[in-house]
């Protein structure tokens, strides 16, 4: 069965710093990848996804994702993040249906 | 730009009661989906639709029933609202059935039953 993990539930960077949330997969086939934001008080938005292709992908607000297969990872990061960046992140894999990672709060400080 | 919207950002019930969570798309989309949002658990799918009057259960549809007597129109009922259904709300929708299609987002209705 598909399934994904966020092994940090919560971190904390400063402004300016640059970022990366980890995302881990299990799945047999080639599998589709997205990560979403959801600010607070938001639903989500797809920041990105993952087909195929060239495995360095990019989304908006300035987030690249780059897709690993050899460690089942599909890492999202930024160079230097801003204070609206304050979100929670979803990895998310399908496969049959799209399955959620449990996500990663972000906080940034000052 | 799309946009969904779900009946009230925030609700109180009680236990025993009937609630109704609605949620409205404006893009024709085909897919719907109602999801529940618990920390630590991430979103979890309790039903989705492909089509006006056609329900398929997600992962967690115990304690819940769903109706989409229109299109643009999916709601979401309680039965009977218990506490351990106190939680976050997520409506999203698709435009085709095709799984890996982008879902969009409401901004969810947080649900306290007492």
């Amino acid at each position: 069965a598909q399934s994904v993990t966020q092994p940090d539930i919560h971190i904390t960077v400063s402004e300016g710093a640059s970022l990366e949330l980890r995302c881990n997969y299990s799945y047999g086939a080639t599998p589709y990848l997205f990560w979403y934001v959801q600010s607070p008080g938001q639903g989500l938005q797809l920041l990105l996804k993952y087909f195929s292709g060239d495995t360095l992908v990019q989304g908006i607000k300035g987030f690249e994702a780059e897709f690993k297969r050899s460690q089942s990872s599909f890492n999202l990061r930024k160079p230097s993040v801003h204070w609206s960046d304050a979100a929670e992140y979803f990895c998310a894999v399908v496969a049959e249906k799209l399955t959620f990672g449990t996500g990663t709060r972000l906080t940034i400080i000052p | 730009d799309v946009k969904v919207t779900q009946s009230s950002r925030y609700l109180v019930k009680r236990t025993g009661e009937k609630v109704f969570l609605e949620c409205v798309q404006d893009m024709d989309h085909e897919n719907m989906f109602w999801y529940r949002q618990d920390p630590g658990l991430g979103l979890r799918l309790i039903y989705f639709s492909y089509d006006v009057k056609m329900k398929e259960k997600g992962d967690i549809p115990e304690g819940y029933s769903v109706s989409r007597e229109k299109k643009e129109r999916f709601s979401l009922i309680l039965e009977s609202a218990s506490t351990n259904q106190t939680s976050m709300y997520l409506c999203a929708s698709s435009l085709s059935p095709a799984v890996t299609d982008t879902q969009y987002f409401g901004p969810g209705t947080r649900l306290t039953v007492l």
